[in-house]
């Protein structure tokens, strides 16, 4: 596709239930990023990929949040036994490259919505 | 945690007026990015600045950057109501390889 695409765009859950959160990144962007928003707050980092591997999960709230990355490709972010407060919009970004030497600019798909009841 | 902060938090000015946000942040960097978020879901890019460059223009924005002063500005001059939205500043972390945003300035521009 031409962006990057997060799905499922609205999701609500019972507390309790596991859920996954996916992001098809731009094709060939090496670096992808998971992001955490509450309303009208700025941006919490969660997680950042380089290929398929995470150097920095140092973002993650917890050890009911998970992420992996394969082919290089789509991620999936994984949430167990969720809570009220996991209740926030999660973006997923992707860039062609954030080495130090030659960062770029990030791409953003339009998040996904998770409220937990 | 969060490392920019963006100075203020919100903004509202009559159209046609220059809009300036700035951003402090507190580790060293590499880059500093700046985005757009409407209507809460996906954030656009705008600008990047590198942090051996110290102004840098695109169309009616320009954004300067200050490494001894960690802080950055975005100006948007002549401003349109469709600039209304939440403007963000975004690091690049020396020594690491993630974008760190900080909490954004709401801006309102009113016609």
């Amino acid at each position: 596709g031409a962006g990057v695409s997060q799905s499922p765009s609205n999701k609500v859950t019972e507390k309790g239930k596991d859920v996954e959160l996916r992001c098809d990144p731009i094709s060939g962007h090496t670096a992808l990023y998971w992001y955490r928003q509450s309303l009208g707050q700025g941006l919490e980092f969660l997680i950042y990929f380089q290929g398929n591997s995470a150097p920095d999960k140092s973002g993650l709230p917890s050890d009911r949040f998970s992420a992996e990355r394969t082919g290089g490709s789509v991620s999936t972010l994984t949430i167990q036994r969720t809570q009220q407060e996991d209740s926030a919009v999660y973006l997923c970004a992707s860039s062609l490259s954030n080495s130090e030497e030659f960062m770029t600019e990030a791409f953003f798909g339009q998040g996904t919505r998770l409220t937990v009841v | 945690s969060q490392q920019g902060e963006e100075d203020p938090q919100a903004l509202s000015i009559q159209e046609g007026e220059n809009a300036t946000m700035n951003c402090s942040y507190k580790t060293s960097i590499n880059n500093l990015q700046w985005y757009r978020q409407n209507s809460g879901r996906g954030l656009v890019h705008l600008i990047l600045i590198r942090s051996n460059e110290r102004e840098k223009h695109s169309g009616r924005l320009r954004v300067t950057l200050d490494t001894s002063k960690k802080s950055s500005s975005l100006l948007i001059t002549a401003s349109r109501a469709a600039d209304t939205a939440s403007y963000f500043c975004a690091t690049g972390q020396l020594g690491a390889q993630k974008l760190v945003f900080g909490q954004g300035t709401r801006l309102t521009i009113n016609p």
